[in-house]
């Protein structure tokens, strides 16, 4: 398996524009979890999907995120207006529950936002 | 509610020695309990776990930790340090019914010194 995969690896954008994050679980995984970390905050837990549901958006940080999982195999994270403070390296993890939930994680996609 | 503490933010050993770091966490229920380990510019990757049976659970890279409910502590140990065990450590608990949420702890940075 080729284990989850994120895209773009890197993105660069400008305050106030539209970014959109990608994710591949893990096939066969049934939970997706979105994670943001910074040196100041450390990793934050944004929002997870179960069976393609959003299960806890409470780390959300504001309306400026939203996040879909259309089916078990895509997801998407999206920020919109960007702002400099989004800066941050954002990972998606998945599990594939039961018996023992560890979560895969990918190789982050490192946000700059000037 | 569960929670992870992470005692020490920053962790400095020379080369060949023990290493030491130390999780206690806080959970109405049986946990489930994970190592993850973070190298620069990668996501988290999986260290070693405790959902049952031995208390006493190894990992990759040399390294092991023990379960301890009556000190509700999971820390992480490794006899000999190597240069290369110079990276970012999580823990982390979850339990079973729970959808796959993990509750991580803050991260210790690990040094290794020639």
């Amino acid at each position: 398996d080729a284990g989850v995969i994120q895209s773009p690896r890197h993105e660069v954008t400008e305050m106030g524009q539209e970014v959109t994050l990608r994710c591949k679980p893990i096939s066969g995984h049934n939970s997706l979890f979105w994670y943001r970390q910074t040196m100041m905050r450390g990793l934050e837990l944004l929002i997870y999907f179960n069976n393609n549901v959003p299960i806890d958006d409470s780390g959300m940080p504001e309306d400026r995120f939203s996040a879909k999982m259309p089916n078990a195999s895509f997801s998407t994270l999206k920020i919109q207006p960007s702002e400099p403070r989004d800066s941050a390296v954002y990972f998606c993890a998945s599990t594939p529950g039961q018996p023992s939930y560890e979560q895969y994680f990918g190789p982050g996609t490192r946000l700059t936002v000037t | 509610a569960q929670s992870v503490t992470q005692l020490g933010s920053h962790v400095s050993v020379s080369e060949g020695a023990l290493v030491l770091l130390r999780c206690n966490y806080s959970s109405s229920v049986p946990p489930y309990l994970f190592w993850y380990v973070q190298y620069p510019n990668q996501g988290l990757q999986l260290l070693l776990k405790y959902t049952t049976g031995a208390t006493l659970v190894k990992g990759i890279n040399g390294f092991e930790a023990e379960f301890k409910k009556s000190e509700t502590s999971f820390h992480l140990t490794k006899p000999s340090a190597h240069m290369s065990d110079a990276a970012e450590y999580f823990c982390a608990v979850s339990f079973s019914g729970n959808t796959g949420k993990l509750i991580f702890g803050q991260g210790t940075t690990l040094q290794v010194k020639p």
